[in-house]
């Protein structure tokens, strides 16, 4: 089974001040592990994923940045944090074989940047 | 690049009915998955459904199944005998089997299941 934790579950903070948003994940190792953005009334935007410790790939370029310090988790932050960096963000596990490379979602982090 | 559309942003019906909500997507390959997800006010993404393009079967869990035409790149979704927890956004999604494997979403359709 794949289950996926997430914190904090809901952060306010001020603009210009670092984030660092936290994702684990049990089960199969060495997993695709994945992070998307969702701003309001929208669907979801890849930000980053990865597919190793260490490895990283960005999809847009932003003001966040990830990291994958062991195999099972996976990390988002920021150094200064803008108005436009508010919104849910969720980490999803990539699963093959048997899932036949469906993705599971954890449950996710509201951000408030003011 | 590939897009995923869903032109329907609401729909209601009442309950223990069927509801169909579309989907289409646009891409140059021949091999991918599709995807219905579900998102209800906690906002976490469960999923509901997957599609192997391959498979020309169309793809059944329980009171869910999809119309998939590949010719067509639709991929609509049916719930049959639809239930008061079934109230969620619902997002299409389209995986393309090469680079990162990242999920395409739709914009969303907001069901509401009226008792």
């Amino acid at each position: 089974s794949q289950t996926i934790h997430q914190w904090p579950a809901t952060l306010v903070q001020p603009v210009g001040s670092p984030l660092s948003l936290e994702c684990t994940v049990e089960g199969t190792s060495n997993p695709n592990l994945y992070w998307y953005r969702q701003a309001a009334g929208r669907g979801l935007q890849l930000l980053f994923y990865s597919v190793g410790i260490g490895q990283i790939s960005s999809e847009v370029p932003q003001n966040l940045s990830a990291s994958r310090p062991q195999d099972r988790q996976f990390i988002l932050s920021s150094k200064k944090l803008l108005l436009s960096d508010s919104g849910f963000y969720l980490c999803a596990q990539g699963l093959a074989g048997g899932h036949g490379k469906t993705q599971y979602f954890g449950p996710g982090t509201r951000l408030l940047v003011l | 690049a590939q897009t995923v559309t869903q032109s329907q942003p609401e729909m209601s019906v009442q309950e223990a009915e069927t509801v169909t909500l579309s989907c289409t997507y646009d891409t140059s390959e021949s091999n991918y998955y599709l995807f219905w997800y579900k998102q209800p006010p906690s906002r976490q993404m469960i999923l509901v459904i997957r599609q192997e393009a391959y498979k020309q079967q169309n793809a059944t869990e329980n009171r869910f199944s999809v119309n998939f035409q590949k010719a067509a790149k639709s991929f609509s979704l049916k719930i049959s005998d639809s239930q008061l927890g079934d109230t969620a956004m619902y997002f299409c999604a389209f995986m393309s089997l090469f680079g990162n494997e990242k999920l395409t979403f739709g914009t969303g359709t907001r069901l509401t299941i009226i008792p």
